[in-house]
């Protein structure tokens, strides 16, 4: 079965540089999740989106945007990169029924150094 | 939106004892409560979940228990093994359609052989 997919899997790049980080929802799931997960950290909650609108938002830094285009595909752009964003960010969906079961990508672990 | 609490947030258990994970969630109308299990480096997977209209669901070694009116759930780990180790996160849902997921701080569970 087609799981979430996210790319690239590997990011590193330096301070004050830009990342955009891709995920494919599983077919016909319409709802969009991403997670940043530090070292030791549970995953926080960043932003989704739902038929592609932002639907929530949590503790994402005003550097970064995410939109959901009209695949369902999203995209996270991540400027002004800092030391602290290397972390791993994780994509899931869910389908169209309220209150499923969100299934994770494996994750883009980015590195600024 | 909604607050995970999540204990103990390590867990070292001989091969065979149980394991008691428990979490507490503030906002009342979440009403879907999944665990994921992450190990070292890989996404987080759901291994059990529970809504709101039952009170306990068991699946072989596991089982989750949720008491809606002290807002806790808890879940059960019987017969563990050493592949049990990981770190297990339980998760409340919130948000405009009750799908977003808050993650608890996890529990690191070590199964000793």
């Amino acid at each position: 079965a087609a799981g979430v997919i996210q790319s690239p899997r590997h990011l590193i790049k330096e301070k004050r540089e830009t990342a955009t980080l891709k995920c494919y929802p599983i077919p016909r799931h319409d709802t969009v999740y991403w997670y940043q997960q530090g070292p030791g950290q549970d995953p926080q909650f960043l932003i989704s989106f739902y038929e592609k609108m932002q639907s929530d938002k949590g503790s994402i830094p005003d550097r970064f945007s995410a939109q959901q285009f009209s695949d369902y595909h999203s995209e996270l752009n991540m400027s002004s990169l800092e030391l602290g964003d290397s972390a791993l960010y994780f994509c899931a969906s869910s389908g169209r029924i309220a209150v499923s079961e969100a299934f994770f990508g494996q994750g883009t672990r980015l590195t600024v150094v | 939106g909604e607050n995970v609490e999540q204990h103990p947030s390590t867990l070292s258990v001989q091969e065979g004892d149980s394991a008691v994970i428990k979490c507490t969630y503030s906002d009342s109308a979440s009403n879907y409560f999944p665990w994921y299990k992450q190990e070292l480096g890989k996404r987080p997977q759901l291994i059990i979940d529970i809504r709101s209209n039952v009170g306990e669901k068991k699946d072989q070694r596991i089982a989750v228990t949720l008491n809606k009116t002290a807002k806790h759930f808890s879940l059960h780990i019987t017969e563990t093994q050493p592949e049990d180790s990981a770190v297990y996160f339980c998760a409340a849902s919130w948000g405009n359609a009750g799908n977003m997921l808050t993650f608890g701080g996890g529990t690191r569970l070590m199964v000793k052989p």
